[in-house]
């Protein structure tokens, strides 16, 4: 079956620009979390949605950051106001409910800030 | 929360050599330790997990082993070959079960 997707998979933007990046999880998988990889170094979690919970924000490095899910199912990250230090790669990754050891990762996209 | 902790972040071995990834871990409570690799340029795959009811598993050339009384578990690569070239994560459940923590990865290089 398909797996997780995630577009663009690279975007360029000038700082001071908003971005939107999207996620489409694996049909069925009800967790969903995004993470931060900076060139050459681990990954960063920011946010993680189950069901019709509420999000885990604690991971959003500042308010310029947002994610919301709806239905359950494709997610999308926002964030306002680039700034050089937003470049990496964001990662998305599901899994089903309660089975986080089990997590499927998306391509990425790799976001370039200006 | 949980800390996971990974070392060496750097692991430079030759071809056919062994190779050895270690982990700690703070929650007592974990019970599961996934292993993901990240090829160049890809995205992390899971290779390998460990319950907690287990002290060692093997799956072909990749061995994880976990010490649960002083919170440390390893992952063993025997016979390198240039395609396990790769940086490779460790991870822990947080309290709740429903995340993981990641520990900072280790870029493996494996020497023809």
């Amino acid at each position: 079956g398909a797996g997780v997707s995630q577009s663009p998979s690279n975007k360029v933007t000038e700082k001071g620009k908003d971005v939107e990046l999207r996620c489409d999880p694996i049909s069925g998988h009800t967790a969903l979390y995004w993470y931060r990889q900076s060139l050459g170094q681990g990954l960063e979690f920011l946010i993680y949605f189950q069901g019709n919970s509420a999000p885990d924000k604690s991971g959003l490095p500042s308010d310029r950051f947002s994610a919301e899910r709806t239905g359950g199912s494709v997610s999308t990250l926002t964030i306002q106001r680039t700034q050089q230090e937003d470049s990496a790669v964001y990662l998305c990754a599901s899994s089903l409910s309660g089975h986080p050891e089990t997590q499927y990762f998306g391509p990425g996209t790799r976001l370039l800030v200006l | 929360g949980e800390n996971v902790e990974q070392h060496p972040s750097t692991l430079s071995v030759q071809e056919g050599d062994s190779a050895v990834i270690k982990c700690t871990y703070s929650d007592s409570a974990s019970n599961y330790f996934p292993w993901y690799k990240q090829e160049l340029g890809k995205r992390p795959q899971l290779i390998i997990d460990i319950r907690s009811n287990v002290g060692e598993k093997k799956d072909q050339r990749i061995a994880v082993t976990l010490n649960k009384t002083a919170k440390h578990f390893s992952l063993h690569i025997t016979e390198t070959q240039p395609e396990d070239s790769a940086v490779y994560f460790c991870a822990s459940p947080n309290n709740a079960g429903n995340m993981l923590t990641f520990g900072g990865g280790t870029r493996l290089m494996v020497k023809p």
